[in-house]
């Protein structure tokens, strides 16, 4: 069955980075897009962006430009989200999902919290 | 920036219908999801290409998507499904949310 585990919650001080890992299993990894999307305590959800595993091209929400790097390893069948010069906004849950027609699979998501 | 435009709260007796808009610019012309999401759960799919349910997904809920507006519908509500609910606009980058929609089962 198709799984995506994500790593452990962080916590970070503002202007810190925070690398969060999705592994991936149940399925051919280079076969399906991954995105990374985040929500803020009590808000909506958020998209930030994607990852084509196969060859590793990106794209990023505007908003997120510049901060956050999305990267994959295709031998552990593991992708990446780092972002970069943390603030207290960017406290938050951040998710994993499987691209394809909607996310029909979500890691379990993991909490990053800033706070000095 | 394209934006997706959905109420914030839906009240619903059990049993009733309940219906969430989500409205955007020319949205027929893309695919419509919802996604459903519980306190402390990861979001749910329960409808994609805006109207296909994915296994496991109970067939009171529909959908439908045209013009500027897509719909999810929940047909005889029952508690269970008392949650947030989020469209998305599935086209290519930027994959918008729309600002999600808490539905209560009075």
């Amino acid at each position: 069955q198709v799984q995506l585990v994500q790593s452990g919650a962080e916590v970070k001080k503002p202007g810190a980075s925070v690398k969060v890992s999705c592994k991936a299993s149940g399925y051919t990894f280079t076969s399906y897009y991954m995105h990374w999307v985040r929500q803020a305590p009590g808000q909506g959800l958020e998209w930030m962006g994607i990852i084509n595993p196969s060859g590793g091209s990106t794209s990023y929400a505007q908003k997120f430009q510049g901060r956050v790097t999305m990267t994959r390893d295709t031998s552990t069948s593991t992708v990446y989200m780092e972002l970069s010069s943390l603030r207290s906004e960017d406290t938050a849950v951040y998710y994993c999902a499987r691209g394809g027609d909607g996310y029909h699979y979500w890691g379990q998501g993991t909490l990053v919290t800033v706070s000095s | 920036s394209y934006e997706l435009t959905q109420p914030p709260s839906v009240s619903v007796s059990p049993g009733q219908t309940a219906s969430i808009t989500c409205s955007g610019d020319k949205l027929g012309d893309k695919y419509a999801c919802w996604y459903q999401q519980k306190p402390g759960q990861s979001p749910v799919l329960v409808i994609y290409q805006d109207s296909k349910r994915p296994s496991g997904i109970p067939e009171r809920f529909s959908g439908s998507n045209s013009g500027n507006t897509a719909t999810l519908t929940i047909s005889g509500t029952q508690a269970m499904d008392e949650a947030d609910y989020y469209c998305q606009a599935w086209d290519s980058s930027p994959y918008v949310f729309g600002t999600g929609t808490k539905v209560t089962v009075l």
